[in-house]
Order: structure tokens, then C-alpha cells, then sequence
């Protein structure tokens, strides 16, 4: 089946650019959604397609893909942006989603 | 604003079934282009899907789980509800249910903020 691989945890100081990669065979040729999930929240989707921001999402939030690795990137990072993060496609040969295994944001 | 809420005991022993529902409020459970989902997350395994009902009732389950699970609804009370039998230790998580766009490349728009459950004697 399908493997997403995320590292467990990014730190970034406030201000700064953190990434977040998402590794997975072919990954480009695949749309891929991001989620951010904060402890005692619901997940919010804050991208869809690769690169499309749903109404709401700040835009110092934006995707990418390229080759094996699509990228969540957050400018600015504010302490707010504390959260794990998903990648998320669709495997299409087992009719189901699957997901990274999160990323853990931590604002120094 | 579409909004899910689970509920559920909070607390199961080994071997017996955890149930849970999820409340639906603003859309139909039971008509539009999407489909309702079971989504649980474990420190260990991140987030894992479950399983999924169309608004046909058609249902699909993830494979790993598909022996033990089922996934129905209740249209005069827009709920969903999920069933999972014979509950182990590993079977801890955080339940959630998603409302999921079907596009080919589906994602999941609307989340709950999930049900605690424990699974200990």
C-alpha cells in the first residue's frame, strides 16, 4: 500500500519560515491535502489540491509538490501555528485515504 | 457551517464493543456529492481511517479493520454511528467523524472534535 513519511517534529522560531516535507513514491503526480490539528480541536483541511487554500486559511500557509516530496510551507510562524500537521492522498489501487504520520510544529 | 459532534462512552473494556455517534448539523447526511467517514488517532498510528458511508448506505471499511467494524446511519436524526467489536488495548484512540468530498482524490472538509476512548479493564 501507499506510505506517506513525515518527520515527527519541526522547530522554527517565531517569525521564521518552517517547512514541513511529505515523502511518498511519485508524490508529484498525486494531489495531496494538508490538516492542522491542534489538541482539543477538530483537524481543519488548510489545503487541498496541493496548493488550493480553502476560504478561511490564512495565507501565510501555502503547499507545493515536486518529484517524491510535497511541502508544507508556513511564513511568519506564529505561536498560534503550533500543531501537528497531516499530509493526506487518496490510494487509488486500495479505494482509500491514506496519511502521513503528522508533524509536530513547535514555535521556539 | 457544518458541524459534527461525537459521543460515546468514554471508557470500554477489552474484548467488549465501543460505540459511538456522531451528530451531523448543517447538511444532510443523506444527500449531496459527499460521504461520511470514521477517522481515529493514536499516538502511535497518527491518524487511521476506519471506514466510510455513502448517503445509499453503501459502506466501505479499511481493510486492517474490516472484520471487526461496522458503520450506519440514522437519516431521521442525521447521525452516523460506528461500531467496533471485540476492542483491545490498541484500539485507544481518538475517534473522529469527517464529512469527505468525493472528487477521485477525496479529502475530508469538516472534522469533529472527536470522542476519548480508553479501552481498559
Amino acid at each position: 500500500s501507499y506510505v506517506l513519511t513525515q518527520p515527527p517534529s519541526v522547530s522554527v522560531a517565531p517569525g521564521r519560515t518552517a517547512r514541513i516535507p511529505c515523502g511518498g513514491n511519485s508524490i508529484g503526480s498525486k494531489s495531496v491535502h494538508w490538516y492542522q490539528v491542534k489538541s482539543g480541536q477538530a483537524p481543519v483541511m488548510v489545503i487541498s489540491y496541493n496548493i488550493d487554500r480553502p476560504s478561511g486559511i490564512t495565507e501565510r500557509l501555502s503547499g507545493s509538490t515536486s518529484g517524491n516530496t510535497a511541502t508544507l510551507t508556513i511564513s511568519r510562524v506564529e505561536a498560534g501555528d503550533e500543531a501537528d500537521y497531516y499530509c493526506q492522498v487518496w490510494d487509488v489501487v486500495g479505494d482509500r485515504p491514506v496519511f502521513g504520520g503528522g508533524t509536530k510544529l513547535t514555535v521556539l | 457551517q457544518v458541524q459534527l459532534q461525537e459521543s460515546g462512552p468514554g471508557l470500554v473494556k477489552p474484548s467488549q464493543t465501543l460505540s459511538l455517534t456522531c451528530t451531523v448539523s448543517g447538511a444532510s447526511i443523506s444527500s449531496g456529492s459527499h460521504y461520511w467517514s470514521w477517522i481515529r488517532q493514536s499516538a502511535g498510528n497518527g491518524l487511521e481511517w476506519i471506514g466510510r458511508i455513502y448517503t445509499n448506505g453503501h459502506t466501505n471499511y479499511n481493510p486492517s479493520l474490516r472484520s471487526r467494524v461496522t458503520i450506519s446511519s440514522d437519516t431521521s436524526k442525521n447521525q452516523i454511528s460506528l461500531n467496533l467489536y471485540s476492542v483491545t488495548a490498541a484500539d485507544t484512540a481518538l475517534y473522529h467523524c469527517a464529512r469527505a468530498y468525493s472528487s477521485g482524490w477525496d479529502y475530508f472538509d469538516f472534522w469533529g472534535q472527536g470522542a476519548l476512548v480508553t479501552v481498559s479493564s
